[in-house]
């Protein structure tokens, strides 16, 4: 069976901290994608990056970085010095090899309080 | 570019009524999701479609809940009758898709949302 757990529902941070968000996922296909999503108080879902499984570099891209480890089956998502703005529910999320059907985690609310 | 749209982004309605939502996906893309967002469920693929054609509605709840995509450029998700339980944010869609183009990965860009009251 495919799923992706977030297991942490909400957490609150101070402006300018680092704040890592959780994602652990299960698949037995070899050839998977994962990928996480913002969603602002505003409602929209914002893509933010996308993994294939047969890449594990880390990425960076601003503030933002994400870890991917196939060992742990966690595709982690990190933001340095965390602004205001950063609040939402960010979602991680698994497509498999077919026609990119995305299985969301539940997502963490993330709240980050000047 | 145009992103995916929907209308209407906002419905009230009582129950029993009928009740249709529509999407108009990116141009160029040929895959159509429709998914649902609760509080209880999260979020849940209702159904997708690949150029047009429906590929798998196994998310789709019940006989109530019906969609179609007559061509490219637009989807319906129709409810009837409607209940209280479907009050939910109803969200497409669309992301390009090329079968056996390996790594296939495209990512899918979603629409604003129709919130669906049912009272």
């Amino acid at each position: 069976a495919q799923k992706v757990t977030q297991a942490q529902t909400e957490i609150s941070v101070v402006e300018k901290e680092d704040v890592t968000l959780d994602c652990v996922y299960e698949t037995r296909d070899t050839t998977y994608y994962l990928f996480w999503y913002k969603q602002p108080p505003s409602g929209e879902l914002v893509f933010l990056i996308r993994r294939n499984s047969f890449d594990e570099q880390n990425e960076i891209s601003g503030r933002y970085s994400w870890n991917f480890q196939k060992s742990t089956s966690s595709f982690n998502f990190t933001i340095t010095a965390s602004q205001v703005v950063d609040s939402a529910v960010y979602f991680c999320a698994l497509s498999l090899g077919g026609y990119n059907k995305l299985i969301f985690g539940a997502g963490t609310r993330l709240a980050v309080h000047p | 570019d145009a992103g995916v749209i929907q209308s209407p982004r906002h419905e009230v309605t009582e129950m029993g009524q009928e009740v249709t939502l529509r999407c108009k996906p990116i141009s160029g893309h040929n895959s159509l999701f429709w998914y649902r967002q609760t509080m209880m469920r999260g979020l849940e693929l209702l159904i997708y479609f690949n150029n047009n054609v429906p590929i798998d509605d196994s998310g789709m709840p019940e006989d109530r809940f019906s969609a179609k995509m007559p061509n490219a450029s637009f989807s319906t998700l129709k409810i009837q009758p409607s209940e209280p339980r479907d009050s939910a944010v109803y969200f497409c869609a669309s992301s390009w898709y090329k079968r056996g183009l390996a790594p296939s990965y495209n990512e899918q860009f979603f629409g604003p949302g129709t919130r669906l009251t049912v009272l």
